[in-house]
């Protein structure tokens, strides 16, 4: 079945305790892509891919970090998390030259 | 990208047709409009898109008037899991320092009763 996957789905932490959200997708698609969502603000971009060793800011990159190794993978790395960090992630991809964006499941994580 | 403006909220009936609008008075040429949908939490969900012309896929029709400024979002039998936040994003295609990066507004709530 193609399908983004993240991991983990929940997860609880403490201020300044690094973490990583995985991200795998297996529909060979070029584009990767993470985003919050917070209550009022929609889906804001944090970072993307547009393909393997290239990645870009999206419009709320401060405090986050990723990488893209593989085509499959887009691992999003907080290294220092932060209470204002507590947010729903989503990561997306999509294959090249369109904006169809297939999402994952969310990642609900809060910093305490 | 060209803005769009769409209602809050809307209800609909089991069984019958939901009508979501979207206007997009500002769009160019050369985008395209693109419904996507969110149920509660989840990750938004494709549904479908469209330059000009109608389109229809197995999950709904995209209704594009004639001078592109607006647009509908059909879902021909509503059921109770079409409840969602239904977004409609205009955009380019491929393309720009602005590909790949989605924008939802607000979107429109709709709630399908029983």
């Amino acid at each position: 079945e193609a399908q983004v996957t993240q991991n983990p789905r929940y997860l609880i932490t403490v201020t300044g305790k690094k973490l990583t959200v995985t991200c795998s997708q297996n529909m060979n698609h070029e584009y990767m892509s993470w985003y919050r969502q917070d209550p009022g603000l929609g889906l804001r971009q944090i970072y993307y891919s547009m393909n393997v060793e290239v990645t870009d800011k999206g419009d709320v990159p401060e405090g986050y970090k990723v990488s893209r190794k593989e085509k499959r993978n887009f691992p999003l790395i907080l290294e220092s998390p932060s209470p204002n960090q507590t947010s729903l992630y989503f990561c997306a991809s999509s294959p090249p030259f369109e904006d169809t964006q297939y999402f994952g499941p969310g990642t609900r994580l809060t910093v305490l | 990208d060209a803005k769009t403006t769409q209602p809050t909220s809307m209800d609909c009936a089991e069984g019958r047709a939901a009508n979501l609008p979207c206007n997009h008075s500002t769009i160019s040429g050369n985008e395209y409009v693109y419904w996507y949908r969110q149920i509660h939490s989840q990750g938004p969900q494709y549904i479908i898109h469209g330059l000009k012309n109608n389109e229809t896929n197995e999950m709904a029709s995209l209704i594009i008037t004639e001078d592109r400024k607006s647009s509908t979002l059909i879902l021909p039998h509503a059921t109770l899991r079409d409840t969602a936040v239904y977004y409609c994003i205009v955009r380019l295609n491929a393309g720009g320092t602005s590909y790949g990066k989605l924008t939802f507004g607000q979107g429109t709530i709709l709630t399908v009763h029983p």
